[in-house]
């Protein structure tokens, strides 16, 4: 157990529609970093958080958004969901060194 | 931009056999290298991790990595497998150049040991 937390663990929406998952870092982490994985895939960089303001991001488009919070959890947020969306999407917490401690993910499905 | 290649998409063992999964890298500066491991079922774990100095280092269940910055090659090994040694296992690597800690991972090898 890494200490990290995601919620909820499973979700079905369907196209159109917004979604928000959740992330509780590792106690004293201040940096969140989200990553899509589809089936078969290694996990793709969305975007990370350091003290609540984005830090970088990756090839995504901008319904992909997110929040980091005061107590350093924080959210994703998907608009218009798209079938391809479907995907484990993971939370990663750090702090000084960079190394990333994973939660156990959220899994989307769009229909 | 960085890229990392997993060339062993598939591998399978018998039990107590030696184990290298290959990952190479694409940059040319300062890297930080880590390998996961994903067990069915559960998250992704940090299996070891390479910043700097001793280019081998040890992670945890007896798993190793060597570092060879002319090969751009971080491959993990294992002299004798175990049957709970079957995961999918990923090599990624960090480029802090950037400003941000960005998680570039390979697309994974998946381990099946045979008992």
């Amino acid at each position: 157990e890494t200490g990290v937390t995601q919620s909820p663990t499973h979700l079905i929406k369907t196209r159109g529609q917004q979604v928000t998952l959740r992330c509780s870092s590792q106690s004293g982490h201040n940096t969140v970093s989200w990553y899509q994985q589809a089936l078969g895939q290694g996990p793709q960089f969305i975007f990370q958080y350091y003290r609540e303001e984005e830090n970088g991001r990756g090839n995504f488009p901008p319904r992909f958004s997110g929040l980091q919070f005061p107590n350093y959890s924080s959210e994703l947020n998907v608009n218009a969901l798209e079938l391809d969306d479907s995907a484990l999407y993971l939370c990663a917490s750090s702090f000084r060194d960079g190394t990333q401690y994973f939660g156990p993910g959220t899994r989307l499905t769009v229909l | 931009a960085q890229s990392v290649s997993q060339h062993n998409h598939h591998v399978i063992l018998s039990e107590a056999a030696s184990l290298e999964l290959g990952c190479n890298y694409s940059y040319g500066g300062t890297v930080n290298l880590f390998w996961y491991v994903q067990y069915p079922g559960q998250h992704l774990q940090l299996l070891l991790k390479y910043f700097s100095g001793d280019p081998l280092v040890k992670g945890i269940k007896g798993f190793e990595a060597e570092f060879i910055k002319s090969k751009f090659s971080f491959n993990l090994r294992k002299p004798s497998v175990q049957w709970s040694d079957t995961a999918e296992y990923f090599c990624a690597v960090i480029t802090t150049n950037f400003g941000n800690e960005k998680l570039t991972f390979g697309t994974g090898t998946r381990l099946t040991i045979i008992p």
